[in-house]
């Protein structure tokens, strides 16, 4: 049974700064990776998707990027700014014949003025 | 740019009523899905349709039913509330079952006393 992790589960940082969020999973064998963007009260936006034969997506300052071999992917945000405050989850599509997404529990960053 | 729109936004109940949850897209999607969020738990799949008319079972199906009549709407039915109901439900859809994202609506927080 696929597992995601996130790590740290919260994390502050001044604003300005560039920052890397954390996501493992247990089964390389994923069909796709999505990172997710949740505010408080409210759904989730989807940020960024990455196949599996891809090692990485960009949208503005946000980086994602995706080893299936160590099982990890990790969420570049560049020059961070107080309205990226918010939760990110991570999801993992694992399999071909899968609908189900294995969610991460999030990490809830702060970018503080 | 109304997306995905969940009704209601919240609701108490009492254990063992029932209420039925509604879900409406306008992206003209094939793919709905019912989520529910608890803390520490991330997010679980409760049930989903893959077209108008039909319905699977997810992660977490027990003590919820759904229908899928109109492909715009997916209901989340529940029988006979439960305390362990007591959740933030997100309905979600996507175009097709794999290379596209799900798109969220802002959820419905559900207490059941």
């Amino acid at each position: 049974k696929q597992e995601v992790t996130q790590i740290p589960a919260a994390l502050s940082v001044p604003e300005g700064e560039n920052l890397v969020l954390n996501c493992s999973f247990t089964d390389s064998a994923i069909y796709n990776l999505q990172w997710f963007r949740q505010d408080p009260g409210k759904g989730l936006t989807s940020l960024l998707l990455i196949q599996s034969s891809q090692r990485e997506q960009t949208s503005g300052r946000l980086n994602a990027s995706l080893d299936k071999s160590s099982g990890r992917s990790t969420l570049y945000i560049a020059a961070s700014q107080p309205g990226d405050s918010a939760t990110y989850l991570c999801a993992a599509r694992s399999g071909a014949g899968s609908y189900q997404l294995t969610f991460g529990k999030g990490t809830k960053l702060s970018v503080i003025p | 740019n109304a997306g995905v729109t969940q009704t209601p936004k919240f609701r108490v109940l009492k254990t063992g009523q029932s209420m039925t949850l509604l879900c409406a897209q306008d992206m003209n999607h094939e793919y709905m899905y019912w989520y529910r969020q608890d803390p520490g738990m991330g997010l679980r799949l409760i049930h989903y349709s893959v077209g108008e008319g039909t319905t699977a079972k997810g992660e977490v199906p027990d003590g919820y039913n759904v229908s899928r009549l109109k492909k715009q709407n997916f209901l989340l039915g529940l029988e006979s509330a439960a305390p362990s109901q007591t959740s933030v439900y997100f309905c979600a859809s996507s175009r097709d079952k794999y290379n596209q994202p799900q798109h969220f609506g802002d959820g419905t927080r559900l207490s059941i006393l």
